[in-house]
């Protein structure tokens, strides 16, 4: 089985500007996930998504986003750009159902910088 | 707020060595207690607890869960340079959500 693919792999924008990533999740999975990783602030969640909709949300500021398909894949949109926002954007997929409790795995992750 | 704290930060052993990594958590509504393995990329599973007392293995690698305190151990017994890495503790509660801890870095000098 193909594992989780993100892209692109790497980025890099200016402050102010757009930005979407995007996720493939391992076949048959239904839960996407995303976090932020900076040296920082380590790994956080930012969000998660089960049949087209948003299921957890973690505490980030609205100008971060997501989406998902029918076929599972997911996007992630951050708007209005800031310096802070340079980080590994690390997507995770499950093959969870409401109560099931399966292990997430992580895609490559995309590299974003802002400038 | 779910919290997971991870010890030590950082680790320099040789290889052979036997290391323990610690991890301590306070989350609400507790699912599974989940170790991954992060080199220069994304994490890798390792292991994922959900009851007390019950060790996994694989390999040199093994783990164990106690609910009851709120802390997990990962074992690496004879340890070589290819396990250097950051080690990442996380805790998944009821909604499938996992907060990690900041990670232990260990290397392993020949």
């Amino acid at each position: 089985k193909a594992g989780v693919t993100q892209t692109p792999r790497y980025l890099i924008k200016t402050r102010g500007q757009q930005v979407t990533l995007s996720c493939s999740p391992i076949s048959g999975h239904r839960s996407v996930s995303w976090y932020q990783q900076t040296p920082g602030q380590g790994l956080q969640f930012l969000f998660e998504y089960f049949s087209e909709t948003q299921r957890n949300k973690g505490n980030f500021p609205g100008r971060f986003s997501g989406r998902q398909f029918s076929n599972s894949r997911s996007e992630m949109n951050v708007s209005t750009l800031e310096l802070g926002d340079s980080a590994l954007y690390l997507c995770a997929s499950s093959s969870e159902v409401q109560g099931a409790g399966e292990t997430q795995y992580f895609g490559p992750g995309t590299r974003l910088l802002v400038l | 707020e779910d919290k997971v704290v991870q010890s030590p930060l950082s680790l320099v052993v040789h290889e052979g060595d036997t290391v323990t990594l610690n991890c301590s958590y306070e989350v609400t509504n507790f699912r599974s207690l989940l170790w991954y393995k992060q080199e220069k990329k994304a994490p890798t599973f390792l292991f994922m607890l959900t009851s007390s007392g019950i060790e996994k293995k694989s390999g040199r690698l093994s783990s164990i869960l106690d609910k009851k305190e709120l802390f997990s151990i990962l074992n690496i017994t004879a340890t070589q340079t290819g396990d250097s890495a950051v080690y990442l503790c996380a805790v998944a509660n009821a909604g499938n959500m996992l907060t990690f801890g900041g990670g232990t870095r260990l290397m392993v000098k020949p």
